[in-house]
């Protein structure tokens, strides 16, 4: 397919455990974001890539989250020793470069801490 | 920072037009996105503004001023498969989005 495409769609875990988010942007898109929804609520950003560098950190609620990205394709956002209240919807999208306003979003990963 | 208001909820009839506000405090902007958001899907693009005025789509419209902070999303003609939240979001000064809480829309036959 050729849009942005995430896994595992559903991820339940006990809390104090790691969990990692995978995102494939569309081919050939430079940027890369990461997003949570809480249910009922806005998207809140976390991180972006341009290529595989992150210039803007800000949005990780903690240092118990993490990304990282493979060149200008695959991105994993690690949660580690997770908590209940990291129970959201993780939301991956890629636009063609920094500058391209459009953003494509991927299906969005569940997850839920028990 | 940014702020972004817009209504939790919003009612309309079916063949109605409905008209979405969404306010907005940023520090730097490039740019005013609408998103809209079925239930359990992500969400998908609609509309972006970076000057002042109106940009018609269709069914769909999205007005800009920035002296005032403001954009609405105008839909004419609802459908029942309109029902679904609009999302504001306000591109900063670091290109992310901010986006607002959402507005569910709900079209009634």
């Amino acid at each position: 397919g050729a849009g942005v495409s995430q896994s595992p769609s559903n991820k339940v875990t006990e809390k104090g455990k790691d969990v990692e988010l995978r995102c494939d942007p569309i081919s050939g898109h430079t940027a890369l974001y990461w997003y949570r929804q809480r249910l009922g609520q806005g998207l809140e950003f976390l991180i972006y890539f341009q290529g595989n560098s992150a210039p803007d950190k800000s949005g990780l609620p903690s240092d118990r989250f993490s990304a990282e990205r493979t060149g200008e394709s695959v991105s994993t956002l690690t949660i580690q020793r997770t908590q209940q209240e990291d129970s959201a919807v993780y939301l991956c999208a890629s636009s063609q470069d920094r500058y391209s306003y459009e953003q494509y979003f991927g299906p969005g990963t569940r997850l839920t801490v028990t | 920072g940014q702020n972004i208001d817009q209504p939790t909820e919003m009612t309309a009839t079916e063949g109605a037009i409905v008209q979405i506000n969404c306010t907005y405090q940023t520090s730097g902007f490039n740019g005013l996105f609408w998103y809209q958001q079925h239930a359990g899907e992500a969400p998908t693009f609609l509309s972006y503004n970076v000057l002042d005025g109106l940009e018609e789509k269709g069914r769909f419209s999205s007005f800009l001023s920035r002296s005032k902070g403001y954009s609405y999303l105008l839909l004419k003609e609802l459908q029942m498969k309109d029902s679904a939240s609009y999302l504001c979001a306000v591109s900063g000064s670091a290109r992310q989005l901010t986006f607002g809480s959402g507005t569910q829309l709900t079209v009634l036959p």
